[in-house]
């Protein structure tokens, strides 16, 4: 079945740095990779996501880059704010079911 | 408001016993899914229907038992088979775009 590696597991920024998350995964029939934000006690939200047709995509100050050949995809924050501070999950698709990786909690700091 | 109610939102329960946390979505989906996550294990799928009267097993299904008699509710029963049932539980659904829909999760802990 499909892995999916997520790193680092812990990424600490000053306010206004950027901040990536890395995800590698191993099924070459994965063609959607959406990544989801969970905050304290509360359900993931989705805040982006990539198929396999595209290489990136961007929304406001997120953006994620997919590189099929490599099998990994990346998900960039730029121009941080406390808000940002949360557990964020990538995730890999092959029909119906979906993969995720172990979580990257991001703190940022003032 | 469209979305997915899970409850109760934190439960205890005894060793030995059954408990039953309730999904229910009103985004008519067809697809929903039970997953449970673990501090640093990230999200994992333990059940899953894709339509009314039918579900399937996901990867660690073992101790669990789910019904789907209606569209909008996907209930999970956590058995007393199920050895370290402490965690958090997360219902989703999916949507027609690809995107799942979470509800806000559900802590039990064992006593």
């Amino acid at each position: 079945g499909e892995n999916v590696e997520q790193h680092p597991s812990t990424l600490s920024v000053q306010e206004g740095d950027s901040a990536v998350i890395k995800c590698t995964y191993s099924d070459s029939a994965s063609n959607y990779f959406p990544w989801y934000k969970q905050e304290l006690g509360k359900g993931p939200q989705l805040i982006i996501d990539i198929r396999s047709n595209v290489g990136e995509k961007k929304d406001q100050r997120i953006a994620v880059t997919l590189n099929k050949t490599a099998k990994h995809f990346s998900l960039h924050i730029t121009e941080t704010q406390p808000e940002d501070s949360a557990v964020y999950f990538c995730a890999a698709s092959t029909a119906s079911k979906l993969t995720f990786g172990t979580g990257t909690r991001l703190q940022v700091t003032l | 408001d469209g979305g997915i109610t899970q409850s109760p939102k934190y439960l205890f329960r005894k060793e030995g016993q059954n408990v039953t946390l309730s999904c229910e979505q009103n985004l008519n989906h067809d697809a929903m899914y039970w997953y449970r996550q673990d501090p640093g294990q990230g999200l994992r799928l333990i059940y899953y229907s894709q339509i009314v009267n039918d579900f399937q097993k996901g990867d660690i299904a073992e101790g669990y038992s789910v019904s789907r008699e209606k569209k909008e509710s996907f209930p999970l029963t956590v058995t007393s088979a199920q050895k370290n049932p402490t965690a958090f539980y997360l219902c989703a659904s999916h949507g027609q775009s690809g995107e799942l829909f979470f509800g806000e999760g559900s802590r039990l802990t064992v006593l």
